[in-house]
């Protein structure tokens, strides 16, 4: 158990719909990631947040956003769903900037 | 643009023997290197990491080695287990303000008994 918590851990929803994925960091991690993993795929960045600030962002769709709040968990908004948004979910935590990032177990995405 | 390649999507080794799992990368702003295991239904675990400016790591089974000039790293597990048996992810990461990990596409280890 690495300490970082997702829910859901499974979704199903429909195309055109909007869902949001939630994200509680380790305790006393300030930093959170966004990964997304499609089929037969390596894990993408999407999105990094650092005490409440977005810091970087990678190949995060418009119809994507995220937060992160001050009690520093995140949730990442997904909108407009499509058939190809259908992927693994992961959330992952650091300390800092710079520290190796622990990963939550991910939430299931399946848009149909 | 594939920047981490794991160029074998599987791997079987039988236990008790030396496991290696191979890494290339072409991106030289590259400095920091980790391996992280995952099993199905789970988040990826870390295992191990190594600093560009060494070439090799050491913890307990597992030996990370890197080789700059290559742009190759590798990860050694002897001896093998049959807990061994994940799929490994590669994942390389740049220097200070550029956090985010690039992920290979992973190694699937089956370790028969």
């Amino acid at each position: 158990d690495s300490g970082v918590t997702q829910t859901p851990k499974h979704l199903i929803t429909a195309t055109g719909q909007r869902v949001t994925l939630r994200c509680s960091p380790r305790s006393g991690d300030l930093s959170v990631y966004w990964y997304q993993q499609s089929l037969d795929q390596g894990l993408q960045f999407l999105i990094q947040y650092y005490n409440g600030e977005e810091r970087a962002k990678g190949n995060i769709l418009e119809r994507f956003s995220a937060q992160q709040f001050p009690d520093l968990h995140s949730e990442l908004n997904l909108s407009s769903l499509e058939l190809g948004d259908s992927a693994l979910y992961f959330c992952a935590s650091s300390p800092g900037i710079g520290d190796t990032q622990y990963f939550g177990p991910g939430t299931r995405l399946t848009v149909l | 643009d594939q920047q981490v390649k794991q160029n074998s999507p599987s791997l079987s080794v039988q236990e008790g023997r030396i496991s290696i799992l191979n890494c290339d990368y072409t991106n030289s702003m590259f400095d920091y290197f980790l391996w992280y295991k995952k099993y199905p239904a789970e988040g990826p675990t870390f295992l191990i990491s190594i600093s560009s400016i060494k070439d090799k790591n050491e913890d307990g089974r597992f030996t990370v080695f890197l080789n700059k000039s290559a742009k190759h790293l590798s990860l050694h597990i002897v001896p093998s287990q049959p807990g061994d048996s994940a799929v490994y992810f590669c994942a390389a990461r740049g220097n200070f303000g550029n956090e985010k990990l690039t992920f290979g596409t992973g190694t699937r280890l089956t370790i028969i008994p």
